[in-house]
């Protein structure tokens, strides 16, 4: 069966610095792998998604995704942070269903 | 386009009542999905609906939840009777093409239950 691991609930960095949200999966097919935000009282947006080809994914807000093979990985990052860029993120793997799965989440905080 | 929009925002409810969350997707949309969102479990899919059909309903906790689609522009969740434990975010989500993960999820801003 399919899943997601978010390693960390909450991460917290200063303005300007590098943003890593960490994410693994689990999947006994070629994933199609997701991230999501979610700003306060709101529902989720789509960042970026991995379908096929080019493993490095940019999304929009300047943040992009490498899907990982061998490491079952697609971690989100960012080079510098944006005090904007405080919310959820959530990682989601699909098997070629219209199912997603969805990890548990990050909390990004981001500090001036 | 106005979204996928949820009534109500908010429910404060007493347990045992019975509890109505709807959604109206975005028009055109082929699939809608009910999600429910809590600190500890996450974002979990509870069923969703292909052309009005419900395809895939084993998120859905027990007999006490049921969810319909009438028409493709509404659907519901019900809760009957509510429990304290439902206390939760219940989002709806609704994608263009019904067969593809390539199809993003469009969420509404989902309905804030608490049953006290």
């Amino acid at each position: 069966a399919q899943s997601v691991t978010q390693l960390g609930s909450h991460v917290s960095v200063s303005e300007g610095a590098l943003v890593l949200l960490r994410c693994n999966y689990s999947s006994s097919v070629p994933p199609y792998l997701f991230w999501y935000v979610q700003y306060p009282n709101q529902g989720l947006q789509l960042l970026l998604k991995y379908t096929t080809g080019a493993t490095l994914v940019k999304g929009i807000n300047g943040f992009e995704a490498e899907f990982k093979k061998s490491e079952t990985s697609f971690h989100l990052t960012k080079p510098s942070a944006h005090m904007s860029d405080a919310a959820e993120y959530f990682c989601a793997v699909s098997e070629n269903t219209d199912k997603l799965i969805f990890g548990t989440g990050t909390r990004l905080q981001v500090f001036p | 386009d106005a979204g996928v929009i949820q009534s109500p925002r908010h429910e404060v409810t007493e347990m045992g009542q019975e509890v109505t969350l709807r959604c109206k997707p975005i028009s055109g949309h082929n699939s809608l999905f009910w999600y429910r969102q809590t600190m500890m479990r996450g974002l979990e899919l509870l069923i969703y609906f292909n052309n009005n059909v419900p395809i895939d309903d084993s998120g859905m906790p027990e007999d006490r939840f049921s969810a319909k689609m009438p028409n493709a522009s509404f659907s519901t969740l019900k809760i009957q009777p509510s429990e304290p434990r439902d206390s939760a975010v219940y989002f709806c989500a609704s994608s263009p093409t019904g067969q593809s993960p390539l199809s993003p999820l469009h969420f509404g801003n989902g309905t804030r239950l608490t049953v006290t």
